[in-house]
């Protein structure tokens, strides 16, 4: 499977603990995307990479909240001191985007629970 | 990107077709419809995506207005597997980072 891939698939941690996410995109894909995603609701842009570069971050995105994507390739969204409110699916996308119409690939998202 | 409205949720008989609306009334010249699906515990999926000509693919069609202020999603034969929440997005190609703004879509639910 090509897909992007996302681990863990399911995180419950304690309040106040720090949770790391990875995401490993569709190889040649070049835009890696995260969103938050509560109960009910849509998907909501986090932050996205163009190879390395970050490019925007919503202001969802606390100080709590970083991502990287080394080298290009993988992503990482690390949050310190979980809050009660960070309880969400964490989805990640990838796309390439000198495609004329570049559509975006979901993961199947890590589930955050905080306690 | 322009605001979409869509039913809160629909049911469907498993076999027929499956009519989901969207109105875009704000919808600017080059802005285009696109249709994302999110099945239960899953990641979306793109479905499909139109500026003004109606289109089909091996997933659905979607019928766009000619005023382009509104637009209809259709799932020709509804499966089980269709039950899904469905988002409308009305976006320009690229634009902003080529990301994607969701609303809270319809959920369908297919019935046997």
């Amino acid at each position: 499977d090509t897909g992007v891939s996302q681990d863990p698939r399911h995180k419950i941690t304690k309040r106040g603990q720090n949770v790391t996410f990875r995401c490993d995109p569709i190889s040649e894909h070049n835009r890696l995307y995260w969103y938050r995603q509560t109960l009910g609701q849509g998907p909501e842009f986090l932050t996205y990479f163009q190879n390395e570069a970050q490019l925007e971050k919503s202001r969802l995105l606390s100080d709590r909240f970083s991502a990287e994507r080394p080298k290009g390739s993988f992503s990482t969204l690390e949050i310190q001191r979980t809050e009660q409110g960070d309880s969400a699916m964490y989805l990640c996308a990838s796309s390439l985007v000198v495609d004329v119409y570049p559509e975006a690939f979901f993961g199947q998202g890590t589930r955050l629970t905080v306690v | 990107d322009a605001k979409t409205t869509q039913p809160t949720s629909m049911d469907c008989a498993e076999g027929r077709a499956a009519n989901l609306p969207c109105n875009h009334s704000t919808i600017s010249g080059n802005e285009y419809v696109y249709w994302y699906r999110q099945i239960h515990s899953q990641g979306p999926q793109y479905i499909i995506h139109g500026l003004k000509n109606n289109e089909t693919n091996e997933m659905a069609s979607l019928i766009i207005t000619e005023d382009r202020k509104s637009s209809t999603l259709i799932l020709p034969h509804a499966t089980l597997r269709d039950t899904a929440v469905y988002y409308c997005i009305v976006r320009v190609p690229k634009a902003a980072g080529n990301k994607l703004t969701f609303g809270g879509g319809t959920r369908v639910l297919v019935k046997p």
